[in-house]
């Protein structure tokens, strides 16, 4: 799996969009960029994932630059539940199913009122 | 909206001693994990477990380690003999065997882990 790079930390005022950056230059034209998050002391949380389109869900978007060596994970209206460390994740979907998740440090988000 | 449950949420123990952690994945699901995070560090991946065997297991997962399903519901991850270094969070994952974008992996709340 491709490495990826995210600061270690940012702040966002409630209410505001929450942009959060992730580098993957080694990307490879098979991996796909997940972001899952991970509340303090809870079990990880997907958000979303994407291959090369912007995505968008209930929760998040994913904005995914043409050359694929970088993304944003957008949180439209941030509120102070969102405080969280966010995960950036590039790997490949097997047919399979089957897939570990390999976390690394993420991005600790915190949200200010 | 279904979800992955784990019991006991709080386990403490004796070093030397056997724990077993329980899940209870979403009922449809065929791919099943456990992961664990040592306090301040990163989740890291343990074993992953299909169709009655392991997919594939870390260099963390050694012999003192296992994983059961022992009936339609539950998967158990055994620590034979804890260990001090063994305290961690563990959570339980479990996913739909779907290709392309339906095979995310859904995550328990996680049981905490104290060895003395």
């Amino acid at each position: 799996d491709a490495k990826t790079t995210q600061p270690p930390s940012m702040d966002c005022a409630e209410g505001r969009a929450a942009n959060l950056p992730c580098n993957h230059s080694t990307i490879s034209g098979n991996e796909y960029v997940y972001w899952y998050r991970q509340i303090h002391s809870q079990g990880p949380q997907y958000i979303i994932h994407g291959l090369k389109n912007n995505e968008t869900n209930e929760m998040a978007s994913l904005i995914i630059t043409e050359d694929r060596k970088s993304s944003t994970l957008i949180l439209p209206h941030a509120t102070l539940r969102d405080t969280a460390v966010y995960y950036c994740i590039v790997r490949v979907l097997y047919s399979g199913g089957y897939q570990k998740v390999t976390f690394g440090t993420g991005t600790k988000l915190q949200v200010i009122p | 909206e279904p979800e992955v449950t784990q019991t006991p949420s709080h386990q403490v123990t004796q070093m030397g001693q056997e724990v077993i952690l329980r899940c209870v994945p979403i009922s449809n699901h065929l791919y099943f994990y456990w992961y664990r995070q040592i306090l301040g560090q990163k989740v890291e991946f343990l074993v992953s477990f299909y169709n009655n065997e392991i997919s594939e297991k870390s260099e963390i997962f050694d012999d003192q380690f296992s994983v059961e399903r022992p009936d339609g519901s539950n998967f158990t991850l055994k620590i034979r003999s804890t260990k001090l270094e063994d305290s961690a969070m563990y959570f339980c994952a479990s996913s739909w065997p779907g290709t392309g974008l339906n095979n995310e992996q859904f995550f328990g709340p996680g049981t905490r882990l104290t060895v003395l």
